[in-house]
């Protein structure tokens, strides 16, 4: 079965632009996740979808970030203006969504955004 | 709340000796547990995890953890290393409710020829 899609796989943009990461989980799955992974430190939990609504978004930074999931299949991220502190890798993952705690999160290779 | 403490950033070790790379983690529910490979410009892979039962969980690769509850430890073993095994590792933990993943901050293993 095909894995967790991601794109770009890389991004440059300087400060201040906007830019948009899309991700396409495996099909079938219901909860998909966005963690930004910063360089040295585990991946972070941005936001969590179940379907097409929102489960988990208390580490958003809500100012600049927006993540949307429409249709409950695609989603896409956007950071709208980019800040230098926002440079990491965007993971995106997806789970069947059937067992809570124990899923097992399927992730994609991730978008690598430098911002300069 | 869950932490997750990984308390060793890099660990070297020589082919086909043995490795353990540590977990902690602090909780005041049940949790589960898992270890997460990532191989270099890869997304992150399940290796293994602890749901409940025997303590014991082995997983791909040859990899095993053991879980303790009273050190509320979750460490990784590999009885023989490969330098295929060289990867960045991450302990996570998830409660009985929800499916909120808090990772570790990773373990780099490098496997010296």
């Amino acid at each position: 079965e095909a894995g967790v899609a991601q794109s770009p796989r890389y991004k440059i943009i300087e400060k201040r632009q906007s830019v948009a990461f899309w991700c396409n989980p495996i099909s079938g799955h219901a909860t998909l996740y966005w963690y930004q992974q910063i360089l040295g430190q585990g991946p972070k939990l941005l936001i969590q979808f179940q379907n097409n609504g929102v489960v988990d978004d208390s580490q958003l930074p809500k100012d600049r970030f927006s993540a949307e999931r429409l249709k409950g299949v695609d989603s896409t991220l956007k950071i709208q203006p980019a800040k230098l502190e926002d440079s990491a890798v965007y993971l995106c993952a997806s789970s069947t969504g059937l067992a809570g705690g124990t899923d097992t999160q399927y992730f994609g290779p991730g978008t690598r955004l430098t911002v300069l | 709340a869950q932490s997750v403490t990984q308390l060793d950033s890099q660990v070297p070790v020589f082919e086909e000796a043995p490795v353990e790379l540590r977990c902690n983690y602090s909780s005041s529910v049940s949790v589960y547990l898992f270890w997460y490979v990532q191989y270099p410009n890869q997304g992150l892979q399940l290796l293994l995890k602890y749901l409940s039962g025997s303590t014991l969980v082995k997983g791909i690769n040859g990899f095993e953890a053991e879980f303790n509850k009273s050190q509320t430890s979750f460490h990784l073993r590999k009885p023989s290393v490969h330098i295929s095994d060289t990867a960045e590792y991450f302990c996570a933990v998830s409660r009985n409710t929800g499916n909120q993943f808090y990772f570790g901050t990773g373990t780099s293993l490098t496997v010296i020829p």
